[in-house]
């Protein structure tokens, strides 16, 4: 069974703080994405990683940086956590198709994160 | 512009009854694939079902289905014989493989609600 874990479910910051959320597969995929979920909004994608040590910017970037250092850990750093970026954040990793492909993305269970 | 278009925030529906979640999407692209996501209240993300772009028949798997219009560009996802456990929010998703490597692209969700 393919298993993406991210390192919490819950997790409260300071605003201001450098927050650090993990996720890592077990899977030996080669992507991995970040997404942010917020009601009526759907997921949001922040960043992902198609390689070790590649990234490429989603459709809200700012405010984000990632980390992919290994292939199956893919981090994503808040440098200076803010109220709006209070979210639901969810992680998942694909296998890397070429042409069409009908590899889903598998997702983690997401981290909930509120910044005070 | 949006790329999936989700029209129904919320649906009810009785057990036992058929119900169709609505989903239209654009592309450009000739070669894409649908994708449909299942998260219960729980917060995890279940794959569905897919349909590619180039794929003839309409995609099935146990209660799902998947009605495909091409031209109307809509991917409608139809839960037969609803149950209690179906009550959850489902998100329609793209990729489009024109591009090569690509992260889903998620509609903003329907949540559904089986009344007993």
């Amino acid at each position: 069974d393919v298993k993406v874990t991210q390192s919490s479910r819950y997790l409260v910051k300071r605003t201001g703080e450098k927050v650090f959320l993990e996720c890592v597969q077990d899977m030996d995929h080669e992507n991995m994405f970040w997404y942010r979920q917020d009601p009526g909004l759907g997921l949001r994608l922040i960043y992902f990683s198609y390689d070790v040590k590649m990234k490429e910017k989603g459709d809200i970037p700012e405010g984000y940086s990632v980390s992919r250092e290994k292939k199956e850990r893919f981090s994503l750093i808040l440098e200076s956590a803010s109220t709006n970026q209070t979210s639901m954040y969810l992680c998942a990793s694909s296998l890397q198709g070429a042409g069409v492909s009908s590899y889903e993305q598998y997702f983690g269970p997401g981290t909930r994160l509120t910044v005070t | 512009a949006q790329k999936i278009t989700q029209t129904q925030p919320g649906m009810f529906v009785q057990e036992k009854e058929a119900v169709t979640l609505d989903c239209t999407y654009d592309t450009s692209d000739q070669s894409y694939g649908l994708f449909w996501y299942k998260q219960p209240s729980s917060g995890e993300m279940i794959f569905l079902i897919y349909q590619g772009s180039y794929d003839e028949q309409n995609a099935t798997e146990g209660r799902y289905s998947l009605n495909f219009q091409k031209a109307r560009k809509s991917a409608n996802l139809v839960i037969s014989a609803s149950q209690l456990g179906d009550s959850a929010m489902y998100f329609c998703a793209m990729r489009e493989y024109s591009s090569g490597n690509t992260p889903l692209v998620f509609g903003k969700g329907t949540r559904l609600s089986v009344i007993a």
